[in-house]
């Protein structure tokens, strides 16, 4: 089955830049998209198609790609910006949806 | 604005068949441009897709529920509904329905995407 690969946390101070990669198999021939969820709450969409940002989601949060490689970034981190972010993609006939398994952001 | 809101029980007892609908409000579900679909969350683990639906009412499922899933489409109540049979603990969850965009380019062709989410529903497997 097709799996994206995310690291499990991230930690940053206040200010500073946080990225976030998600790695898979198609990335280099399919979008991948990020999404933010907070405690208790929906997932909200945070980019798509690699690297659009939807709107009234913050300048501060990029997307780029890489080959296999996607990276979400998040510069000037502000306190609300900690959350879990989860990478989506879809497999190569676009019919099945998979999701990264998460990364936890931490704001020190 | 869109919104969607999942209804159903909270508790369902093991092998039974869980049940959800998903209202869409702000906007009609016939629209070519997108598809509904389903996706849950265990308590404190990740996201995982379910299934989708198209107006017209072709699916696609996750082949590692295919089995016992099931969705459906109402346009004239411009609702889906979720069925997912013989229960087991492991199917306790937080269930989201959600839109997803369907686009298409000449880079990549189809893609899909989920641009509006419902606030989710817990739901519980127990005896």
């Amino acid at each position: 089955s097709y799996e994206l690969t995310q690291p499990p946390s991230v930690s940053v101070s206040p200010g500073q830049t946080a990225r976030i990669t998600c790695s898979g198999d198609a990335l280099a021939e399919l979008y991948a998209y990020w999404y933010q969820q907070k405690p208790g709450q929906a997932p909200v969409l945070v980019m798509y198609k690699d690297t659009e940002r939807p709107s009234g989601i913050p300048e501060r949060f990029s997307g780029s790609s890489s080959g296999t490689t996607v990276t979400l970034t998040i510069r000037g981190v502000q306190a609300e910006d900690e959350a879990d972010y989860y990478c989506q993609s879809t497999d190569r006939s676009a019919t099945y949806h998979v999701f990264g398994a998460g990364t936890k952001v931490t704001v020190l | 604005q869109l919104q969607l809101q999942e209804s159903g029980p909270g508790l369902v007892k093991p092998s039974e068949t869980l049940s959800l609908t998903c209202s869409v409000s702000g906007g009609s579900i016939s629209s070519s441009s997108y598809y509904w679909g389903w996706i849950r969350q265990p308590p404190g683990k990740g996201l995982e897709w379910i299934g989708s639906i198209y107006y017209s009412g072709s699916t696609y499922y996750n082949p590692s529920l295919k089995s016992r899933v099931t969705i459906s489409v109402d346009t004239s109540w411009n609702q889906f509904s979720l069925n997912l049979r013989s229960v087991t603990a492991a199917d306790t969850a937080v269930y989201y329905c959600a839109r997803h965009v369907r686009g298409y380019d000449l880079t990549y062709g189809y893609y899909y995407y989920m641009d509006v989410w419902g606030k989710g529903t817990t739901v519980a497997v127990s005896s």
